[in-house]
């Protein structure tokens, strides 16, 4: 039971670089998250989806974008890094409870560095 | 705007005493309350949640947070501290919608 899979786990980018962080969750949730996290800052959202084709802004989108073409996956790209990203990106699905009941599940988390 | 403050970023006990990590969550209207668990290098699971059935909610590892809308607080406790529950902990707050806010961490230290 694999339930959230990040991929990669580490990444270094020089900046301007671009990347493509993969999610991958086998528990069918419509909801899917990306976070980062930074020291003393807790988790910030990026994007989140609802569903399949649909995605939305977070607190922190500038700098990120996302597509859900299969339900199942959730990628959050970097155009053009910036050392100001360098973080630990953590994807989260989210149990269908209704009303936000629902316990979020997470990955491992991808931790990335910008020089 | 929803919100959670968590008082302390950093609370040290010893092992066998009570853990105290406050949270207290800015809503016009009882929001649902959760506590989560980050281990070292992993990501964050589970601890406990209120979805007003019950005001004193009872989560894995012996952990209990009661909701308190007058105070608006929702503080996690533990009777017994173990060296296994030093770890990060975060409160977050689902206002009824699609997204969760979480609050800043507070790092849980369990001297032997």
């Amino acid at each position: 039971n694999a339930g959230v899979t990040q991929t990669p786990k580490f990444r270094v980018l020089k900046t301007g670089q671009s990347m493509t962080l993969l999610c991958a969750q086998d528990m069918n949730h419509e909801y899917m998250y990306w976070y980062r996290q930074d020291p003393g800052m807790g988790l910030r959202l990026i994007h989140y989806s609802v569903g399949e084709g649909t995605t939305a802004k977070g607190e922190v989108p500038d700098g990120y974008n996302v597509s859900r073409l299969k339900k199942q996956n959730f990628l959050l790209g970097l155009e053009s890094a910036a050392p100001s990203q360098t973080s630990v990106y953590f994807c989260a699905s989210r149990t269908p409870g209704q009303g936000g009941t629902g316990e979020l599940f997470f990955g491992e988390g991808s931790r990335l560095t910008v020089l | 705007a929803q919100s959670v403050t968590q008082l302390g970023s950093h609370v040290s006990v010893s092992e066998g005493a009570l853990v105290l990590l406050r949270c207290n969550y800015s809503s016009s209207v009882p929001p649902y309350l959760f506590w989560y668990v980050q281990y070292p290098n992993q990501g964050l699971q589970l601890l406990l949640k209120y979805t007003s059935a019950a005001t004193l909610v009872k989560g894995i590892n012996g952990f209990e947070a009661e909701f308190k809308k007058s105070e608006t607080s929702f503080h996690l406790t533990k009777p017994s501290a173990h060296m296994s529950d030093a770890a990060e902990y975060f409160c977050a707050v689902n206002p009824k919608g699609f997204k969760t806010i979480f609050g800043a961490g507070t790092r849980l230290f369990v001297k032997a």
